[in-house]
């Protein structure tokens, strides 16, 4: 798993098996979260996101989970394909007056993903 | 769609020398960011602007960044003079509003010999 300010940990998962990717957050003020994904070259893709008021929301093959009494996020990857290989980053968003006065996201250090085909 | 467009997309020059780095955002939304993405501290944001103001520059490392953002569809991130240690990844994300997800553009690869 991957928490704000660590270094960059590895996923190496098999090509059809689940995938989760971890993240603890810090901050309890924090009340909207994102995940991005990031291929070589290029910036951080919209994947997921969830507000702070649910603790789970699925979409396309992923499924974001939501621990506030942990401060924990996950990401799960159904059926990992070799395409899902790339850096996720976690993103918190804190509510101002924390944030500056309309918020802003922290990110995550990233965890690489690395699917073998 | 289009999505964020950044241009250059790389960029070498000698350090010293102005940079300009430039962002068109989606069209119809209303926050801009300046990020800066390298392998040692990760992706820090630098300046973000509400409706064309700068709202937080908080993360400009120095007096050499500047950012500006004269219309809805237009933005720049100015280095002068360049130094070597602002070789980085440089992103321009745009925002529908807040609360909403951040849309990332393709970056800048910056290196400053």
């Amino acid at each position: 798993g991957e928490s704000v300010g660590l270094h960059l940990p590895t996923l190496s998962v098999q090509e059809g098996d689940n995938s989760i990717i971890n993240c603890a957050y810090s901050n309890s003020a924090s009340d909207y979260f994102i995940w991005y994904k990031q291929e070589s070259g290029k910036g951080p893709q919209f994947i997921i996101d969830i507000r702070s008021n649910m603790d789970k929301r699925q979409g396309q093959r992923v499924t974001v989970l939501l621990n506030k009494t942990v401060k924990h996020l996950s990401l799960q990857i159904a059926a990992t394909q070799p395409g899902d290989s790339a850096v996720y980053f976690c993103a918190e968003n804190m509510a101002p007056p924390y944030g500056g006065s309309q918020g802003n996201l922290i990110f995550g250090k990233g965890t690489k993903l690395s699917v073998k085909p | 769609d289009a999505g964020v467009i950044q241009s250059p997309r790389h960029e070498v020059t000698e350090m010293g020398q102005e940079v300009t780095l430039r962002c068109k955002p989606i069209s119809g939304h209303n926050s801009l960011f300046w990020y800066r993405q390298t392998m040692m501290r990760g992706l820090e944001l630098l300046i973000y602007f509400n409706n064309n103001v700068p709202i937080d520059d908080s993360g400009m490392p120095e007096d050499r960044f500047s950012a500006k953002m004269p219309n809805a569809s237009f933005s720049t991130l100015k280095i002068q003079p360049s130094e070597p240690r602002d070789s980085a990844v440089y992103f321009c994300a745009s925002r529908p509003r807040q609360g909403q997800p951040q849309h990332f553009g393709d970056g800048t690869r910056l290196s400053i010999l």
